[in-house]
């Protein structure tokens, strides 16, 4: 059974940093380009980054460049989101998705992240 | 900077309805990278279309999406119980970014 479980959110002040895991299971990790989304409460979708194949292969959302910095170890089937200097308004619902050539076709359930003073 | 303009913002329907959602572009792109996906409150999106009109793995065929250009529309042909969720277009191409339209609500009339 395909799955990514997303953990490590939590409450967090402004300014500080945070790292989210998430852990695939059901197929090859290694193949597989892997994102980050991210929904603020009541709000839509918003692409964060992507990670491919070659972990150098990196891509990040023009609101979090400079910040956020997306890892993988393929030996333990995991992605990582680590968010540095928080702001309020990346406050959001943090979902992992794997990503094919034409979608996003598998997604965790979400692991929320709060930044307030 | 790529804009996706969904509409409407909610539609109110009744089960066996035909429902019509839009997605509109600021530009032009290749039907290729228009991918549709489900979302229901606490949880995670669906993927339901990619490629404008393909449809995912289990997805019934009273889902169509159709378009080119810059206007995509997604056709659910007689709605179910289950069909009533937030529908979000997004532009998958082959390089980020990846920009999702700010979603439609379709909420049972």
């Amino acid at each position: 059974q395909v799955q990514l479980v997303e953990s490590g959110g939590g409450v967090v002040q402004p300014g500080k940093s945070l790292t989210l895991s998430c852990e695939a299971s059901g197929f090859t990790f290694s193949n597989y380009g892997m994102h980050w989304v991210r929904q603020s409460p009541g709000k839509g979708l918003e692409w964060v980054a992507v990670i491919w194949y070659a972990e150098d292969n990196k891509s990040y959302a023009d609101s979090v460049k400079g910040r956020f910095t997306i890892s993988r170890d393929n030996s333990k089937n995991t992605l990582y989101l680590q968010m540095n200097t928080l702001r309020v308004e990346d406050t959001a619902v943090y979902f992992c998705s794997r990503g094919l050539l034409d979608s996003m076709d598998v997604w965790g359930q979400g692991t929320t992240v709060t930044v307030s003073s | 900077e790529l804009v996706l303009t969904q509409s409407p913002a909610t539609l109110s329907l009744s089960p066996g309805e035909r429902a019509t959602l839009s997605c509109r572009a600021s530009q032009s792109f290749s039907s290729r990278y228009l991918v549709w996906y489900l979302q229901k409150p606490g949880q995670a999106p669906r993927l339901l279309i990619y490629g404008t009109s393909t449809r995912a793995t289990g997805i019934p065929d009273r889902f169509t999406g159709s378009g080119s250009g810059t206007d995509f529309t997604l056709t659910i042909s007689r709605l179910e119980p289950e069909d009533f969720a937030v529908y979000y277009c997004q532009h998958y191409p082959g390089s980020p970014p990846y920009t999702f339209g700010q979603g439609t609500k379709l909420e049972i009339k």
